[in-house]
């Protein structure tokens, strides 16, 4: 039962721009940073941003992320077919005591 | 470069024991700087960060609420890796499992499914 809300579906055409939400509360993301990670079928999870807007050595700079108050942001520009994935997003919860994930985002290219 | 090698059987009855195995390659286990996590996916409940052990001068674990009564995660020195024992599953546990280091979990296993069933 996750604890971040995203929307289930974002879908685009290739160079289009996707966006993302993440919707938490003042105990996870409204204290603490939001890490977005992307899930290719049959793949484990890959680290895409890391402390809301930073990304990994590799990662392209098409993905962007954002946070404010207690909802963060994924943005995919020029968009591409091989950034058709499950995305999610994560954060602690000061609350819980422990890490939270969003519900999950599949994108998908038309 | 950091990876992560899992292991354990991927059937399990209920009411028995889960256990599975991450072997580190690249870091050491007792690292100070470093951290170990175990993280399930399923259908019904996502993904889910099921706990940690780290070592800062002394051993340390936390656990999710969820699953606090029923789990432990152990360092393994000798071998430099980590382990998962679940205890008391039903078919609710039935998932991907993975391991993965410190948050922000950079690096993860190849996950196992586990099934619990009889």
């Amino acid at each position: 039962q996750s604890v971040l809300t995203q929307p289930p579906s974002a879908s685009g055409t290739p160079g289009q721009r996707v966006t993302i939400s993440c919707s938490g509360s003042s105990s996870n993301i409204g204290s603490n940073t939001v890490n977005w990670y992307q899930q290719l079928p049959g793949t484990a999870p890959k680290l895409l941003i890391y402390t809301n807007n930073q990304r990994p050595s590799g990662v392209p700079d098409r993905f962007s992320g954002s946070k404010s108050g207690t909802s963060a942001s994924l943005a995919i520009s020029g968009l591409q077919s091989e950034d058709e994935a499950d995305y999610y997003c994560a954060a602690w919860d000061d609350s819980l005591n422990g890490y939270v994930f969003g519900t999950g985002t599949k994108v998908t290219v038309l | 470069q950091v990876q992560l090698q899992q292991s354990g059987p991927g059937l399990v009855k209920p009411s028995q024991t889960l256990s599975l195995t991450c072997a580190i390659s690249g870091d050491s286990v007792s690292s100070n700087i470093a951290g170990w996590n175990w993280i399930r996916q399923s259908p019904s409940r996502g993904l889910e960060w099921l706990g940690r052990t780290y070592y800062r001068s002394k051993w340390y674990s936390d656990y999710a609420v969820s699953v606090k009564s029923r789990i432990s995660i152990n360092p393994d020195t000798s071998r430099n890796q980590f382990s998962l024992q679940l205890n008391s599953v039903t078919p609710d546990d039935t998932a991907v499992y993975y391991c993965a280091n410190i948050y922000p979990f950079d690096i993860w296993g190849q996950g196992t499914m586990v099934t619990v069933s009889s």
